[in-house]
């Protein structure tokens, strides 16, 4: 069974940037497609990009395109999402999700338990 | 992207059927057989129910079942329960390689 862990609460202030981290375990982790989600509170999912950990290809959401960068350490089995910039609208509940392709693409199989991240001077 | 539309809200009494749509464009919902379904309790991750349209995971419930016409999916609960009760996002993959959710349902058992 794929198991998803993500890092903890983080408080930053406005114009701060932000690292959070996914360790997948269970799985051959470089065949895996890590995505990133997010939820404002009391709103809707929102996603916001993907990287392929195979070959470390990511894709953007337009939205987030230029202020959210995702990267990968295999060795680590871990990925990593930052986003840069901060400001109040950003604060919210970031979760990673495992595409792990066991039964085809484009759906997220396994979600780690949420990252919240606090904007706040 | 624009979010993918749901009805904000759904209920029934225990043992209905409701159902749920995600309505999406050509470019999402009606380009893919790639639309998925999420439950969400709250304060607890989504879970994955349906992907490919009408695949349900191993574990999900075959009280759940999903369909497609178009550029609207569908979700149906049927025999509805306590349990249910949740919030229900779609999702889908578009013609622009990334994906987009929908504005989510609440379902609410009577």
């Amino acid at each position: 069974q794929v198991q998803v862990v993500q890092s903890g609460a983080e408080v930053k202030k406005p114009g701060a940037s932000v690292k959070v981290s996914c360790k997948a375990s269970g799985n051959t982790f470089t065949r895996n497609a890590i995505q990133w989600v997010r939820q404002a509170p009391g709103q809707r999912l929102e996603w916001m990009g993907w990287i392929i950990v195979g070959n470390g290809n990511t894709k953007y959401s337009p939205k987030f395109q230029g202020r959210v960068t995702i990267s990968r350490d295999t060795s680590a089995s871990t990925a990593y999402m930052e986003v840069s910039s901060l400001t109040s609208e950003d604060t919210a509940v970031y979760y990673c999700a495992i595409e792990t392709y066991a039964t085809g693409c484009c759906h997220f199989d396994y979600w780690g338990q949420g990252t919240p991240v606090t904007v706040s001077s | 992207q624009s979010a993918l539309t749901q009805p904000a809200s759904v209920s029934g009494s225990p043992g209905q059927s409701i159902t749920i749509s995600c309505t999406g464009t050509s470019s999402d919902v009606g380009a893919y057989n790639r639309v998925s379904w999420y439950q969400q309790h709250p304060g607890k991750a989504p879970k994955l129910m349906i992907y490919d349209v009408s695949n349900r995971p191993s574990g999900v419930s075959n009280r759940l079942s999903g369909s497609k016409s178009g550029n609207t999916a569908s979700l149906t609960i049927s025999g509805l329960q306590a349990e249910d009760e949740a919030d229900y996002y779609c999702s889908s993959y578009t013609t622009s390689t990334t994906y987009v959710f929908g504005t989510g349902t609440t379902v609410t058992v009577l």
